[in-house]
């Protein structure tokens, strides 16, 4: 079935470093893939998300590129805040189907 | 606009005892998902609705949950006879026709089943 991995946490850095959550997917076809943001205390909001191969998602400086060849979705900042402290969820959707299958969630840590 | 919301935002409850969680998804959305995220489970699927009809329940643990929607909008997940590894966020989703990839999520109604 449908699964994905990322990468254990939490991942903890200081503020201005550089961001990478590792995230891999197993699917049949072409799904969609996705990052949810979880910020303490709120709910979940979508971050970015790729719909096919070599799409780049954006948004608030964050980044994630569908890679098909190695099945990853690895999210990337280049400077990260205090702000951004938060658990962030990769996900996919397989096409035709609606619901979305999750990671286990990483928890990212920023100090000053 | 007003996104999607969730009643109670906490609900404590004796084992054994049957609870509802509501959901209010933004207005015009066609498409209402429930999801369970539990410390030991992680984020797990549990029903999604198109309109008033599930074509997938695939995920509801047990015949002692049930969902139901009505006039395309309000949605209640029901748990009877309540467990306490029934105890979780409950999350509700809502998407436009056409755009299901993109599920805008409630806040949640944490369960404690004691």
């Amino acid at each position: 079935g449908n699964s994905v991995t990322q990468m254990e946490g939490p991942v903890t850095l200081s503020e201005e470093a550089f961001l990478t959550i590792n995230c891999t997917y197993t699917a049949t076809g072409y799904p969609s893939l996705f990052w949810y943001v979880q910020y303490p205390g709120e709910g979940l909001q979508l971050l970015l998300k790729a719909t096919k191969a070599d799409d780049k998602g954006s948004n608030k400086g964050f980044e994630a590129t569908y890679r098909k060849e190695t099945t990853s979705f690895h999210l990337e900042k280049g400077s990260v805040q205090v702000s951004d402290s938060a658990v962030y969820f990769c996900a996919l959707s397989q096409t035709g189907f609606q619901k979305l299958v999750f990671g286990t969630g990483t928890r990212l840590l920023v100090s000053p | 606009g007003a996104g999607v919301s969730q009643s109670p935002s906490n609900k404590v409850t004796e084992k054994g005892k049957d609870v509802e969680l509501r959901c209010d998804p933004i207005s015009g959305h066609t498409a209402l998902y429930w999801y369970r995220q539990s410390l030991g489970q992680g984020l797990e699927f549990l029903i999604y609705f198109q309109g008033n009809s599930a074509p997938d329940k695939s995920g509801l643990p047990s015949d002692r949950f049930s969902a139901e929607r009505t006039g395309g909008s309000v949605s209640t997940l029901t748990i009877q006879r309540t467990q306490q590894e029934d105890s979780a966020v409950y999350l509700c989703a809502s998407s436009s026709r056409g755009r299901e990839d993109t599920q805008y999520f409630g806040p949640g109604t944490r369960l404690t089943v004691l």
